[in-house]
């Protein structure tokens, strides 16, 4: 009964290149959507978010794309640096203050 | 702001034993949440506090859990007796539920293992 999923547990890029982890969801009540970002040891810290009004947020190197129809959306990372290296998190929150989060996807961005 | 601080940073104890797990938010946050981290289905929400009062601790396991926020600044999370199966990382989180943003503030965590 995941609400918020992340179906890959991995992904490995380049530097330099495009990094783009993925988040669907299934609940249509979810009217905010966040990204975390997880070094070893360490508490996730926020990245990004974006509102169920908009379809599109940008921060410097980071973008987050959604798609309400689909239920979809997705960090995008450009250029990826070796720091990016992270495990990222996807949450989404309705009309209270939990945040549900997806298992994550771990990141690695090779030389 | 030295940001959530959550204490013990590591536990190791034995099945059968008290675990009490603390929390300092940051200064001038009113909502507190605790999490657990695991392999399998990353992190969930056990319980959140929303000026000391708890709300939603319907993600908490079983009545082996427990969560207190007797004020502001501190919250515990005990787990009566232990079991193998709670070894995970906690992580406390915090918010300022009249800022601009939604995001949570998280501590490092507690990483518990239950021999």
């Amino acid at each position: 009964d995941q609400q918020v999923k992340q179906n890959s547990p991995s992904l490995s890029v380049q530097e330099g290149r495009i990094s783009i982890l993925n988040c669907d969801y299934t609940n249509s009540m979810f009217d905010y959507f966040l990204w975390y970002k997880k070094y070893p040891a360490e508490g996730p810290t926020f990245l990004i978010s974006i509102s169920s009004i908009k379809d599109k947020n940008e921060d410097g190197r980071f973008t987050v794309f959604l798609n309400k129809s689909a239920k979809h959306l997705s960090l995008h990372i450009v250029p990826s640096q070796p720091g990016d290296s992270a495990v990222y998190f996807c949450a989404a929150r309705g009309n209270t203050d939990k945040l549900i989060f997806g298992t994550g996807t771990r990141l690695q961005v090779f030389p | 702001d030295a940001g959530v601080i959550q204490s013990p940073r590591h536990e190791v104890t034995e099945m059968g034993q008290e675990v009490t797990l603390r929390c300092k938010p940051i200064s001038g946050h009113n909502s507190l949440f605790w999490y657990r981290q695991t392999m399998m289905r990353g992190l969930e929400l056990l319980i959140y506090f929303n000026n000391n009062v708890p709300i939603d601790d319907s993600g908490m396991p079983e009545d082996r859990f427990s969560a207190k926020m007797p004020n502001a600044s501190f919250s515990t999370l005990k787990i009566q007796p232990s079991e193998p199966r709670d070894s995970a990382v906690y992580f406390c989180a915090s918010r300022d539920t009249g800022g601009t943003y939604n995001e949570q503030f998280f501590g490092p965590g507690t990483r518990l293992t239950v021999l």
